[in-house]
């Protein structure tokens, strides 16, 4: 049973044109995150949620948002998507922070034409 | 800063071959380090961990041995199978400044075991 859920598989989206990436968990787990992985590369920590205080990370690009209505939802929005956001979105969560054991989804693999 | 050095892949393999993947790491303050394993089409999955020096993590048959003399925790599986094909992460968070909460990846080493 997938605990943490990633919608769509597959994102294809026009250039400029807004994004939204959802995530869902029906672990009850405080802190929700969003890693951006690119071809080849290690995933990269954008930001994350614990509980409902938001936590940027310092090099994240202002045109990535990211929201959490309650605690088993969590969306990433792009607002001006470039060719250089193509890559795999990938949410986790942990039951607290300072917990070592992520659950990861299995990724939205997002496409910009 | 943090950062994760693992070997580069892919890496492919004979069925019963022994396996090694190197890691090396950089960190500030005490770190714990992880195996994180992606099979194909899933999310990743914690594999196995090791809190401080000297630890050894286990897991399906795998092992890694933190080593705080050469800061390495490198994977090692005596016979791999076939379903053992996946992309395998090095990991690790520190204490420092409370944001033990931060994974650090290495860029994933892609294995391929065949029959």
């Amino acid at each position: 049973d997938a605990m943490v859920i990633q919608n769509p598989r597959y994102q294809v989206t026009q250039f400029g044109k807004p994004v939204t990436l959802s995530c869902s968990q029906t672990l009850n787990h405080n802190v929700m995150y969003w890693y951006q992985q690119k071809s080849s590369q290690a995933p990269k920590l954008l930001f994350h949620y614990y509980d409902k205080d938001f936590n940027n990370e310092a090099d994240t690009p202002d045109n990535f948002q990211s929201r959490r209505p309650n605690t088993s939802f969590c969306f990433l929005d792009i607002r001006s998507p470039g060719l250089g956001d193509a890559a795999m979105y990938l949410c986790a969560t942990s039951l607290d922070r300072g917990y070592e054991k992520l659950f990861f989804g299995s990724g939205t693999q997002l496409s910009v034409l | 800063g943090n950062s994760v050095t693992q070997m580069e892949g892919p890496v492919t393999l004979s069925e019963e071959a022994f396996l090694t993947i190197n890691c090396t790491y950089t960190a500030t303050g005490y770190p714990s380090l992880f195996w994180y394993v992606q099979y194909p089409g899933e999310g990743l999955q914690l594999l196995l961990k090791a809190t401080k020096a000297d630890d050894k993590g286990s897991n399906k048959g795998f092992e890694a041995t933190y080593r705080k003399e050469t800061t390495s925790f490198h994977l090692e599986k005596g016979s791999v199978q076939v379903s053992d094909s996946a992309v395998y992460f090095c990991a690790l968070t520190t204490n420092s400044g409370g944001s033990n909460y931060k994974l650090t990846f290495g860029k994933g080493t892609l294995l391929t075991v065949n029959p």
